[in-house]
């Protein structure tokens, strides 16, 4: 298994700044995924980070709005930039273990709203 | 390509009633199958898995799931609904290699009523 951590849990922005989102693991993980949770909505996967790699974004999620970075197996964060309303969501960090069978692992999440 | 699909955005039971979440599936590949559940201000949770091998699998807090690959179904279940199971529940796919990412659906959101 894996515990997961993420700072800041909440914050309030505003429009056109930045925020970037850490996400600590207490075991070395290979693959780091970000996904984004609107209110009430599943969750989307912006990217897959992967130590010593440049990160894998899904469509529709580019690495100037959403630079990534994974310095280590235990640590990623993810930037949001340029902020907008539509940014406002839930932004939530994953990873897997080793023969875990793809069982997913989350941090509690970081609740971000820009005004 | 996968994909995951959850009948019934919400579901409202009484407390102590049966609990069933609908899940259907489609994977190109032999799938691996999950439910999660966040409760408010959380990150998700795994709940249960099937991976290979009994196709009737049993979670925590009394939850079971059935896999049926001839009804590509992995319906959530639980006898009797507790106050504390009210929550948002995801089922998700993801194929049978080290390197499948999972597929989430769009969740169910659990009401128990008193």
């Amino acid at each position: 298994s894996a515990v997961i951590s993420q700072k800041p849990s909440r914050d309030i922005c505003q429009r056109g700044t930045s925020l970037t989102i850490q996400c600590q693991v207490d075991s070395q993980v290979t693959m780091m995924f970000w996904y984004r949770q609107q209110p009430g909505q599943s969750l989307t996967l912006i990217a897959t980070a992967n130590q010593g790699s440049e990160a894998t974004y899904e469509s529709g999620f580019v690495i100037d709005k959403f630079p990534i970075s994974r310095p280590n197996l235990t640590f990623s964060t993810l930037t949001v930039s340029n902020m907008s309303p539509e940014d406002s969501s839930i932004y939530l960090c994953s990873t897997k273990t080793r023969g875990s069978y793809n069982e997913q692992f989350f941090g509690p999440g970081t609740r971000l709203t820009v005004l | 390509a996968q994909s995951v699909t959850q009948l019934g955005s919400h579901v409202s039971v009484s407390e102590g009633a049966l609990v069933l979440l609908r899940c259907n599936y489609s994977s190109s590949v032999p799938p691996y199958l999950f439910w999660y559940v966040q409760y408010p201000n959380q990150g998700l949770q795994l709940l249960l898995k099937y991976t290979t091998g009994a196709t009737l699998v049993k979670g925590i807090n009394g939850f079971e799931a059935e896999f049926k690959k001839s009804e590509t179904s992995f319906h959530l279940t639980k006898p009797s609904a507790h106050m504390s199971d009210a929550a948002e529940y995801f089922c998700a796919v993801s194929g049978a290699t080290n390197a499948g990412k999972s597929t989430f659906g769009d969740g169910t959101t659990l009401t128990v009523k008193p």
